[in-house]
Parts: C-alpha cells; structure tokens; sequence
C-alpha cells in the first residue's frame, strides 16, 4: 500500500493567493482527518470525515478555510484567501475506523506551506 | 479527552533501554493509552496502544501502571532512527474519531 498521499509537498504562495491541499487516504479507510502543525499551536486537528461526510470541523479557524471529500478516496483543503499565518505543515490522515485497532490513524508526509 | 503530561525532552544513548513516562492521573475506566511518535520531517505514525495490560510489538513495549494512572513507553534498544517527539494520548474508545496531540517528549540519541 502506498500510504496517505499527499500534494504538493512543498507550497509557496503571496499573501491573498488560493492555496489547495490534497490528499488521498489509504484504501478501505473510511475517515479522513486534516491537521495542521506549527510551532507555537503543536499538532491540531481543523476537521474529520466519515464516508465522505464531515464529522467535526469545529478546529477549522475561519471561513477562508474549507474543505471537501467528493469521493473515498480524494479530498482538497482550500484557503481563500490565505495569509501569512497560515503558514504550517498541514497533514492529512486516515483510519479504518472500526474496533480501537481501526482507530489507528495513518498520516501523510504534509504539505509545507508558507504565506508570503 | 482527559490530560497527559510527559517530559519536555529526554537523552538516550545508541542500543540503551529507553523508558519514556506518560502521566494521566484523571484516566477514566474506557480511555486507551495511545502511543505515536512523530520523526523529524514526517508526519507522526503509530507506536503502540493499550488498556490495562502490558503491551508489545515490534516497535516497543507499553507497560502500565496497575492503577493507570501512569504509562511507560519503553524502546529496548535505541537507535539514531528513534530520536522522535513521542505523544502519549488518551481515547475512549468509540467516542469520536480524533486524537488530542499535546506538545510530547522529544527524545535525541547520542551514538
């Protein structure tokens, strides 16, 4: 299995720029989760999907964040517009779900972002 | 989710024993003991995770306190390739989906 993919895995944008992250879960897993990571915050969870239906996105910051699942195995993080402090490693994860073992997430390698 | 504390940072030297303590006094009977550990640049992956028994795999051994109100993640023999922040984390099983990172322990082996 390749794992959680994820892209790009590098993102340099300006400040008011459209940025999209993706992310492609591990076969069969029926969550997905985005986080992001900086140094100041540590590791955060912004929102979770089950089947392809949003679960919790009560960590999503504000409303220039969004994101979508249209398919199992397929799902975008947008920020519009972006800014500086968005700036972070944003990681996108899976799980099986079922049974505390289904629990275990596996994480992508994260896309680093920086806001100019 | 209720709270853990671990050290800031530890020192382990290369193939020594490494006991990584994990603190939860206000656990509650449901909640799992969770283990990941996060290796520079990568995202964090999954070490190990237990109930009330002691617990291993290839990875590592999980032993917990009888009243489990502590954990000890223990590597038995450190290499260069385990210097990671380690986050200990408690879930109750089947409540919700999403695991609380807090800051973790970060480990450096010195060869």
């Amino acid at each position: 299995d390749a794992g959680v993919i994820q892209s790009p895995r590098h993102e340099v944008t300006e400040m008011g720029q459209e940025v999209t992250l993706r992310c492609k879960p591990i076969s069969g897993h029926d969550y997905l989760f985005w986080y992001r990571q900086t140094m100041m915050r540590g590791l955060e969870l912004l929102i979770y999907f089950n089947n392809n239906v949003p679960i919790d996105d009560s960590g999503m910051p504000e409303d220039r964040f969004s994101a979508k699942m249209p398919n199992a195995s397929f799902s975008t993080l947008k920020i519009q517009p972006s800014e500086p402090r968005d700036s972070a490693v944003y990681f996108c994860a899976s799980s099986r779900g079922m049974g505390v073992n289904g629990e275990t997430q596996y994480f992508g390698p994260g896309t680093r972002l920086l806001v100019l | 989710d209720a709270k853990t504390t671990q050290p800031n940072s530890m020192e382990s030297n290369e193939e020594e024993p490494v006991h990584l303590p994990c603190n939860h006094s206000t656990i509650s009977g449901t909640d799992y003991i969770h283990w990941y550990r996060q290796l520079p640049s990568q995202g964090p992956e999954y070490v190990i995770h237990g109930l009330t028994s002691n617990v291993n795999n290839r990875m590592a051994s999980l032993a917990i306190a009888e009243d489990r109100k502590s954990s000890t993640l223990i590597l038995h023999r450190a290499t260069l390739r385990d210097a990671a922040v380690y986050y200990c984390i408690l879930r109750e099983y089947n409540y919700g989906q999403n695991f609380v990172f807090g800051p973790g322990t970060r480990l450096s082996v010195l060869p």
